[in-house]
């Protein structure tokens, strides 16, 4: 079967770093996505990762493990904008998104 | 990047009519568009998934007689809740894919629909 699992709420200090880790199981996989959803608008593309390592972008990087079916988003230098929920996503074998409940992020001044 | 635009961004209609919610992708061509809801505090669904030129395949627990979805070019899908009840309020997302084997997915913003 598929399932994928995050946490379901976080919270960090401005200017901290933050992590949120997602694990899933599948058979088929074409990568994991990860998405920034604030309250009230559509996701946005945050990163892809479809071999194992850690990709960076900016504040945000990404790694992902396929042997262990893991991934996190790296969250550095917070700022209050980052309060969003953060949704991981698989690709599976027929390049649909299977997508995780979401991991809300309290971000505290 | 590509874009994907959403018409209405929001709407209010009462129980019983018909609304109908507009995906288009504007500078790529999208073979295959999904839709998406989204409950208050909670994860995105999805509802089905069109092809350009062919029916939608429906998730389990859709009603494919309520909420009917045609994608009749490679630029535009639309999904039209029929008989609209207080229960089908919720936020209506849909996304574009450029191909198969092609893995990014683009949002529109996202359609608010409110049933009175």
């Amino acid at each position: 079967g598929q399932n994928i699992d995050q946490p379901t709420e976080m919270t960090a200090t401005e200017g901290a770093i933050v992590q949120i880790n997602c694990t899933y199981q599948t058979s088929g996989f074409n990568g994991l996505f990860w998405y920034q959803q604030h309250a009230g608008e559509a996701p946005t593309f945050l990163s892809y990762n479809v071999l194992d390592g850690l990709e960076e972008k900016g504040r945000f990087s990404s790694f992902l493990s396929r042997s262990k079916g893991y991934s996190y988003l790296l969250l550095k230098e917070l700022q209050m904008k980052d309060s969003a929920s953060y949704l991981c996503a698989f690709m599976d074998s027929n390049y649909q998104l299977i997508w995780g409940a979401g991991t809300k992020l309290i971000i505290k001044p | 990047g590509a874009v994907v635009s959403q018409h209405p961004s929001w709407v209010i209609c009462k129980s019983g009519t018909s609304v109908k919610i507009e995906c288009r992708s504007l500078d790529f061509q999208a073979t295959t568009m999904f839709w998406y809801r989204q409950f208050p505090k909670q994860s995105l669904m999805l509802m089905a998934t069109s092809n350009e030129g062919s029916k939608a395949t429906y998730e389990q627990g859709v009603e494919k007689d309520k909420f009917l979805i045609n994608h009749a070019s490679l630029t535009l899908s639309t999904l039209t809740v029929t008989s609209a009840h207080p229960e089908d309020s919720s936020f209506y997302i849909c996304s574009a894919r450029g191909g198969q084997g092609i893995t990014e997915q683009y949002f529109g913003p996202g359609t608010r629909l409110t049933v009175t």
